[in-house]
């Protein structure tokens, strides 16, 4: 088992461009999750899927970010435009069910300037 | 959403048993308590999870009191190898998952 696999492991852009990180979850596992940490507001839940399907997106902080997962191996975060403030590391987990512990990528650093 | 308090640091010697105590505010489901390790440029990792009284692992106790309003993580004889940061994830508001990590205990273990 591969785990969680995300990318790029790291991202640098301008200010005013888009960005796409990509996931792709463990095999089998229904849910998929977008966190994103920084020191000042540590881990943050942006986002989470089930069978596909957003179930909570309350987290995301406005409308500059997008997410979707068009099929159950694939999900992709979006900022556009980026800004500095976004700059952060963004991680992507799994699980296989509802009460189940989450399986965490090595997470995209990404740094606008 | 559950509110979480751990203690923001905690300094240990190699060998010795760490205790992190975690409390928070939410205990009206059925959810697990979970605890997760993370070390620098990595994704947090599940150390285990608990309901009530006791769990035991390979690598960690887990005590929960009978209330469910905090939960201590217990590593037995740590290594410098155990310098991480943990993170307590409470139960969930009544239907809706347990999501929401604290600010995390960083463990400094030292020779």
């Amino acid at each position: 088992d591969a785990g969680v696999i995300q990318s790029p492991r790291h991202e640098v852009t301008e200010m005013g461009q888009e960005v796409t990180l990509r996931c792709k979850p463990i095999s089998g596992h229904d849910y998929l999750f977008w966190y994103r940490q920084t020191m000042m507001r540590g881990l943050e839940l942006l986002i989470y899927f089930n069978n596909n399907v957003p179930i909570d997106d309350s987290g995301m902080p406005e409308d500059r970010f997008s997410a979707k997962m068009p099929n159950a191996s694939f999900s992709t975060l979006k900022i556009q435009p980026s800004e500095p403030r976004d700059s952060a590391v963004y991680f992507c987990a799994s699980s296989p069910g509802y009460n189940s512990p989450l399986h965490f990528g090595n997470g995209t650093r990404l740094t606008v300037t | 959403l559950a509110k979480t308090t751990q203690p923001i640091s905690m300094d240990s010697y190699e060998g010795q048993e760490v205790n992190i105590t975690c409390s928070h505010n939410n205990i009206a489901t059925n959810d697990y308590i979970t605890w997760y390790q993370q070390f620098p440029s990595q994704g947090p990792r599940f150390i285990i999870q608990g309901y009530k009284t006791k769990v035991t692992n390979e690598v960690a106790s887990l005590f929960i009191p009978a209330d469910r309003k905090s939960s201590t993580l217990s590593l037995p004889r740590v290594s410098l190898s155990d310098t991480a940061v943990y993170y307590c994830l409470p139960p969930g508001d009544t239907g809706r998952r347990a999501l929401t990590f604290g600010s995390g205990t960083r463990l400094q273990v030292q020779p």
